[in-house]
């Protein structure tokens, strides 16, 4: 059984840039959710997707938008890059869209200068 | 809606001490919750959850129970270790329709040799 992998695991931008960051659902799971951790924080919730279609939403701004193929896989988009978004960036597969049983992957660290 | 207040940490013990942390949400509805734990440099990854009045969820030596008269979850480990060292979090199941967890603020455990 193949776990969440994210992609890249580390990356620097600079301020207005754009950034796609990655994500392979773990085998079997039609949901995936983003979150953004800021450095000594808890997760924050920015969208959840399920069968491709987003279905959920944290109150961050239309800046951030993402996508999920048919084979549950997911990005996330970021553009218009602000010194703010730097953090870890978290992808959580799951079986469902209501469990709160969620299958991290390890983060893409991102630094935005 | 559910809030969630979880215990400020750091929590600093020796090695062998017990351990407790505590999460306290309101419920909207059937009492339940998932612990999460964040090792230094990774991502977050599910140790247990408890569901049900006076039913524990155990794993790894870590147990959480609930106390209806004060709805909170409690983490409790009888002899901790060094590699227990992590940041703690605890979250109910999602409960709205934007199907995100609430996540406490998460607990950072340093246990020293």
């Amino acid at each position: 059984e193949t776990g969440v992998t994210q992609s890249p695991t580390h990356l620097i931008k600079t301020r207005g840039q754009q950034v796609t960051l990655r994500c392979s659902s773990q085998s079997g799971h039609n949901t995936v959710s983003w979150y953004q951790q800021a450095l000594g924080q808890g997760p924050q919730f920015i969208f959840q997707y399920y069968r491709e279609e987003e279905n959920g939403r944290g109150n961050f701004p239309p800046r951030f938008s993402g996508l999920q193929f048919p084979n549950y896989s997911s990005e996330l988009n970021v553009n218009a890059l602000e010194l703010d978004d730097s953090a870890l960036y978290l992808c959580a597969s799951s079986p469902g869209v209501s469990t709160g049983e969620l299958f991290f992957g390890e983060g893409s660290r991102l630094t935005v200068l | 809606g559910n809030s969630v207040t979880q215990m400020e940490g750091p929590v600093t013990l020796s090695e062998e001490a017990f351990l407790t942390i505590n999460c306290t949400y309101t419920a909207t509805g059937y009492p339940s919750l998932f612990w999460y734990v964040q090792y230094p440099g990774e991502g977050l990854q599910l140790l247990l959850k408890a569901t049900k009045a006076d039913d524990k969820g155990s794993n790894k030596g870590f147990e959480a129970t609930y106390r209806k008269e004060t709805t909170s979850f409690h983490l409790e480990k009888g002899s901790v270790q060094v590699s227990d060292s992590a940041v703690y979090f605890c979250a109910p199941p999602p409960m709205d329709s934007n199907y995100q967890l609430i996540w406490g603020a998460g607990t950072k455990l340093i246990i020293k040799p």
